[in-house]
Protein backbone atom coordinates (compact mmCIF):
# COMPACT_ATOMS: atom_id res chain seq x y z
CA UNK A 1 0.00 0.00 0.00
CA UNK A 2 0.96 4.09 -0.46
CA UNK A 3 2.67 5.50 2.28
CA UNK A 4 4.34 8.90 3.53
CA UNK A 5 6.03 8.64 6.52
CA UNK A 6 7.35 11.57 8.43
CA UNK A 7 8.87 11.76 11.94
CA UNK A 8 5.86 10.88 14.50
CA UNK A 9 7.46 12.23 17.52
CA UNK A 10 8.29 15.92 18.19
CA UNK A 11 11.77 17.16 17.21
CA UNK A 12 13.19 19.53 19.74
CA UNK A 13 16.19 21.26 18.97
CA UNK A 14 18.15 24.55 20.19
CA UNK A 15 18.65 27.66 18.37
CA UNK A 16 20.93 28.25 16.13
CA UNK A 17 21.77 24.63 15.27
CA UNK A 18 20.20 22.72 12.13
CA UNK A 19 17.03 20.98 12.03
CA UNK A 20 16.63 18.18 9.56
CA UNK A 21 13.01 16.72 8.69
CA UNK A 22 12.61 12.93 6.91
CA UNK A 23 10.20 12.11 4.39
CA UNK A 24 9.85 8.49 3.46
CA UNK A 25 7.32 7.13 0.91
CA UNK A 26 6.66 3.70 -0.78
CA UNK A 27 4.91 2.75 -3.80
CA UNK A 28 4.95 6.04 -4.93
CA UNK A 29 6.52 7.96 -8.19
CA UNK A 30 5.96 11.13 -7.56
CA UNK A 31 7.26 13.94 -10.57
CA UNK A 32 7.75 16.03 -7.51
CA UNK A 33 7.48 16.94 -3.84
CA UNK A 34 6.31 19.61 -1.94
CA UNK A 35 7.17 20.85 2.13
CA UNK A 36 4.22 22.60 3.47
CA UNK A 37 4.64 24.67 7.16
CA UNK A 38 1.78 25.03 9.29
CA UNK A 39 1.70 26.73 12.24
CA UNK A 40 -1.31 26.38 14.97
CA UNK A 41 -5.27 27.44 13.95
CA UNK A 42 -3.76 28.36 10.32
CA UNK A 43 -3.57 26.43 6.98
CA UNK A 44 -0.67 25.21 5.51
CA UNK A 45 1.84 27.65 3.76
CA UNK A 46 3.95 26.25 0.78
CA UNK A 47 7.81 26.72 1.55
CA UNK A 48 9.73 24.80 -1.19
CA UNK A 49 9.04 22.22 -4.10
CA UNK A 50 11.53 19.76 -5.70
CA UNK A 51 10.88 17.91 -8.74
CA UNK A 52 12.01 14.07 -9.74
CA UNK A 53 14.96 14.89 -11.53
CA UNK A 54 16.60 17.87 -9.06
CA UNK A 55 18.79 16.50 -6.37
CA UNK A 56 18.79 19.42 -4.42
CA UNK A 57 17.02 23.03 -3.60
CA UNK A 58 17.50 25.88 -1.51
CA UNK A 59 15.99 28.29 -0.40
CA UNK A 60 17.61 31.17 2.26
CA UNK A 61 17.98 28.79 5.18
CA UNK A 62 16.41 25.75 3.56
CA UNK A 63 17.51 23.09 1.86
CA UNK A 64 15.67 20.18 0.26
CA UNK A 65 16.77 16.89 -0.63
CA UNK A 66 15.14 14.28 -3.03
CA UNK A 67 16.61 10.72 -3.66
CA UNK A 68 14.22 8.96 -5.67
CA UNK A 69 16.26 5.75 -5.53
CA UNK A 70 16.08 5.41 -1.62
CA UNK A 71 12.45 7.14 -2.08
CA UNK A 72 12.83 10.30 0.33
CA UNK A 73 13.30 13.95 1.18
CA UNK A 74 15.22 15.21 3.79
CA UNK A 75 14.37 19.66 4.88
CA UNK A 76 16.98 21.63 6.16
CA UNK A 77 16.91 24.46 8.43
CA UNK A 78 20.24 26.14 8.94
CA UNK A 79 20.70 28.45 12.20
CA UNK A 80 17.10 27.83 13.62
CA UNK A 81 15.47 30.56 15.08
CA UNK A 82 12.22 29.96 17.83
CA UNK A 83 9.97 31.55 15.06
CA UNK A 84 10.40 28.29 12.56
CA UNK A 85 8.86 26.16 15.28
CA UNK A 86 6.09 24.90 13.55
CA UNK A 87 4.92 21.71 12.29
CA UNK A 88 6.28 20.69 8.89
CA UNK A 89 4.62 18.44 6.38
CA UNK A 90 5.99 16.84 3.07
CA UNK A 91 3.61 16.21 0.18
CA UNK A 92 3.83 14.08 -3.12
CA UNK A 93 2.31 14.63 -6.34
CA UNK A 94 -0.26 11.69 -6.68
CA UNK A 95 -2.00 11.68 -9.77
CA UNK A 96 -1.31 14.31 -12.46
CA UNK A 97 -1.75 17.51 -12.17
CA UNK A 98 -1.14 19.19 -8.40
CA UNK A 99 -2.99 16.53 -6.57
CA UNK A 100 -1.07 15.93 -3.95
CA UNK A 101 -0.80 13.42 -1.22
CA UNK A 102 0.91 14.58 2.54
CA UNK A 103 2.34 13.13 5.49
CA UNK A 104 1.26 13.66 8.99
CA UNK A 105 3.64 16.12 9.62
CA UNK A 106 6.50 16.97 11.98
CA UNK A 107 6.35 19.52 14.74
CA UNK A 108 9.42 21.37 15.29
CA UNK A 109 10.56 23.35 18.44
CA UNK A 110 13.40 25.85 18.78
CA UNK A 111 14.40 26.59 21.72
CA UNK A 112 16.23 29.41 23.15
CA UNK B 1 -1.59 39.78 -1.20
CA UNK B 2 -3.96 37.46 -2.71
CA UNK B 3 -5.65 34.78 -0.30
CA UNK B 4 -7.76 31.95 -0.28
CA UNK B 5 -10.44 33.18 2.28
CA UNK B 6 -12.95 30.19 3.80
CA UNK B 7 -16.20 31.09 6.06
CA UNK B 8 -17.20 29.95 8.56
CA UNK B 9 -13.82 29.65 10.43
CA UNK B 10 -15.59 27.49 13.47
CA UNK B 11 -18.92 25.95 13.30
CA UNK B 12 -20.25 23.94 16.27
CA UNK B 13 -23.94 21.89 15.76
CA UNK B 14 -25.85 18.87 16.91
CA UNK B 15 -25.74 16.16 14.82
CA UNK B 16 -28.24 15.65 11.84
CA UNK B 17 -27.81 18.86 11.27
CA UNK B 18 -26.52 20.36 7.23
CA UNK B 19 -23.56 22.31 7.36
CA UNK B 20 -22.22 24.06 4.63
CA UNK B 21 -18.86 25.45 4.25
CA UNK B 22 -17.61 27.97 1.60
CA UNK B 23 -14.64 28.61 0.02
CA UNK B 24 -13.45 31.74 -2.02
CA UNK B 25 -10.23 30.59 -4.44
CA UNK B 26 -7.34 33.06 -5.48
CA UNK B 27 -8.46 34.42 -8.66
CA UNK B 28 -7.30 33.04 -11.54
CA UNK B 29 -6.72 29.51 -10.03
CA UNK B 30 -8.30 26.55 -12.02
CA UNK B 31 -8.14 23.94 -9.32
CA UNK B 32 -9.86 23.79 -6.35
CA UNK B 33 -8.96 21.35 -2.99
CA UNK B 34 -10.96 20.52 -0.47
CA UNK B 35 -9.69 18.56 2.52
CA UNK B 36 -10.06 17.35 5.92
CA UNK B 37 -7.38 17.29 9.09
CA UNK B 38 -7.87 15.20 11.82
CA UNK B 39 -4.79 13.84 14.71
CA UNK B 40 -5.43 10.91 13.70
CA UNK B 41 -5.29 11.08 9.98
CA UNK B 42 -3.59 14.16 9.34
CA UNK B 43 -4.77 16.14 6.31
CA UNK B 44 -6.78 14.07 3.61
CA UNK B 45 -8.32 15.24 0.25
CA UNK B 46 -11.36 14.89 -0.15
CA UNK B 47 -12.29 16.64 -3.62
CA UNK B 48 -10.62 18.27 -5.90
CA UNK B 49 -12.13 20.36 -9.19
CA UNK B 50 -10.24 22.07 -12.65
CA UNK B 51 -12.16 24.62 -14.00
CA UNK B 52 -14.72 23.95 -11.73
CA UNK B 53 -15.27 20.34 -13.14
CA UNK B 54 -15.06 17.70 -10.55
CA UNK B 55 -12.20 15.72 -10.90
CA UNK B 56 -12.16 13.68 -8.03
CA UNK B 57 -14.00 12.67 -4.82
CA UNK B 58 -12.96 9.65 -3.96
CA UNK B 59 -12.05 10.72 -0.97
CA UNK B 60 -15.57 11.69 0.20
CA UNK B 61 -18.32 10.23 1.79
CA UNK B 62 -20.98 9.96 -0.83
CA UNK B 63 -24.06 9.39 1.28
CA UNK B 64 -23.81 12.74 3.20
CA UNK B 65 -20.99 14.62 1.46
CA UNK B 66 -21.57 16.75 -1.83
CA UNK B 67 -18.97 19.48 -3.33
CA UNK B 68 -19.61 21.64 -5.97
CA UNK B 69 -18.02 25.07 -7.64
CA UNK B 70 -21.36 26.95 -8.70
CA UNK B 71 -19.20 29.58 -10.31
CA UNK B 72 -15.58 30.22 -10.48
CA UNK B 73 -15.36 32.28 -7.28
CA UNK B 74 -16.97 30.01 -4.27
CA UNK B 75 -16.70 26.31 -3.70
CA UNK B 76 -18.80 24.97 -1.10
CA UNK B 77 -18.84 21.78 0.26
CA UNK B 78 -21.83 20.27 2.56
CA UNK B 79 -22.51 17.67 4.68
CA UNK B 80 -25.94 16.34 5.13
CA UNK B 81 -26.62 14.61 7.56
CA UNK B 82 -23.61 15.79 9.67
CA UNK B 83 -22.08 13.49 12.37
CA UNK B 84 -19.79 13.22 15.22
CA UNK B 85 -17.22 11.61 13.34
CA UNK B 86 -17.32 14.80 10.84
CA UNK B 87 -15.82 16.73 13.87
CA UNK B 88 -12.58 17.88 11.97
CA UNK B 89 -11.12 20.87 10.76
CA UNK B 90 -11.92 21.43 7.02
CA UNK B 91 -9.27 23.36 4.47
CA UNK B 92 -9.95 24.83 1.09
CA UNK B 93 -6.78 25.52 -0.80
CA UNK B 94 -6.28 26.32 -4.90
CA UNK B 95 -3.59 26.27 -7.37
CA UNK B 96 -2.85 26.34 -10.69
CA UNK B 97 -1.28 23.18 -12.68
CA UNK B 98 1.82 21.59 -11.06
CA UNK B 99 1.95 24.62 -9.15
CA UNK B 100 1.82 25.07 -5.41
CA UNK B 101 -1.38 25.42 -3.71
CA UNK B 102 -2.55 28.01 -1.30
CA UNK B 103 -4.65 27.43 1.52
CA UNK B 104 -7.04 28.70 3.59
CA UNK B 105 -7.37 29.46 7.56
CA UNK B 106 -9.86 26.21 7.63
CA UNK B 107 -13.09 25.85 9.67
CA UNK B 108 -13.03 23.94 12.55
CA UNK B 109 -16.48 21.93 12.63
CA UNK B 110 -17.62 20.42 15.43
CA UNK B 111 -20.42 17.88 15.49
CA UNK B 112 -22.49 17.44 18.81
Amino acid sequence: SQKIEQNSEALNIQEGKTATLTCNYTNYSPAYLQWYRQDPGRGPVFLLLIRENEKEKRKERLKVTFDTTLKQSLFHITASQPADSATYLCALESGGGNKLTFGTGTQLKVEL
Amino acid sequence: DARVTQTPRHKVTEMGQEVTMRCQPILGHNTVFWYRQTMMQGLELLAYFRNRAPLDDSGMPKDRFSAEMPDATLATLKIQPSEPRDSAVYFCASGSQEQPQHFGDGTRLSIL
